[in-house]
């Protein structure tokens, strides 16, 4: 089954105490990235990758890391988590395509993220 | 810089009637497409439907249709004869695949639809 992984689900972690989501896909897409949640500001953009060893800076980058050392793995690392990093996260994967076809995102289940 | 708007945070439509989620989008790019996704409750996003830029016809996809209007740059999303399964979040989202963040989503702020029995 064609499918985005991510884990953990929840997490509750303290103020500074390091973490790290994993995020994997099956499709062997080229793309992926990732992206935060927040009432009323909709899903906005990380960090993405556009294949191995190609990551860059999405809309909000500041207090996250990300790697792409696999086709399939792309992990969001917290480096120092501050309670405005609370927020539900997600992983999504896309092949890239490089023309307006229907490049559709396919999403993780979502991880909900509380710093205290 | 690419930009969605969704004007209607909440709004209520009653079983088997149709609605109309409204998305107008900003972009100086003439190669774009324009997608609608669904969240329900348990938080995950379930892709609707596309729309190409170039793309002639409305996209449809069973009781979904995009009504689309490009010298106007809206997106809306119909749903025709709401079910209560549709109570959820729908976000409008845009990529350009053409740009330097290639497949990057722009999404706006959502719409919650609420169905009524």
């Amino acid at each position: 089954e064609a499918q985005v992984t991510q884990n953990p689900r929840y997490l509750i972690t303290v103020t500074g105490k390091k973490l790290t989501v994993t995020c994997s896909q099956n499709m062997n897409h080229e793309y992926m990235s990732w992206y935060r949640q927040d009432p009323g500001l909709g899903l906005r953009q990380i960090y993405y990758s556009m294949n191995v060893e190609v990551t860059d800076k999405g809309d909000v980058p500041e207090g996250y890391k990300v790697s792409r050392k696999e086709k399939r793995n792309f992990p969001l690392i917290l480096e120092s988590p501050s309670p405005n990093q609370t927020s539900l996260y997600f992983c999504a994967s896309s092949f890239q395509t490089g023309h307006p076809s229907n490049t559709e995102a396919f999403f993780g289940q979502g991880t909900r993220l509380t710093v205290v | 810089a690419q930009k969605i708007t969704q004007t209607q945070p909440g709004m209520f439509v009653q079983e088997k009637e149709a609605v109309t989620l409204d998305c107008t989008y900003d972009t100086s790019d003439q190669s774009y497409g324009l997608f609608w996704y669904k969240q329900p409750s348990s938080g995950e996003m379930i892709f609707l439907i596309y729309q190409g830029s170039y793309d002639e016809q409305n996209a449809t996809e069973g009781r979904y249709s995009l009504n689309f209007q490009k010298a106007r740059k809206s997106a809306n999303l119909v749903i025709s004869a709401s079910q209560l399964g549709d109570s959820a979040m729908y976000f409008c989202a845009m990529s350009n695949p053409y740009n330097n963040a290639g497949n990057m989503l722009t999404f706006g702020g959502g719409t919650r639809l609420m169905v009524k029995p």
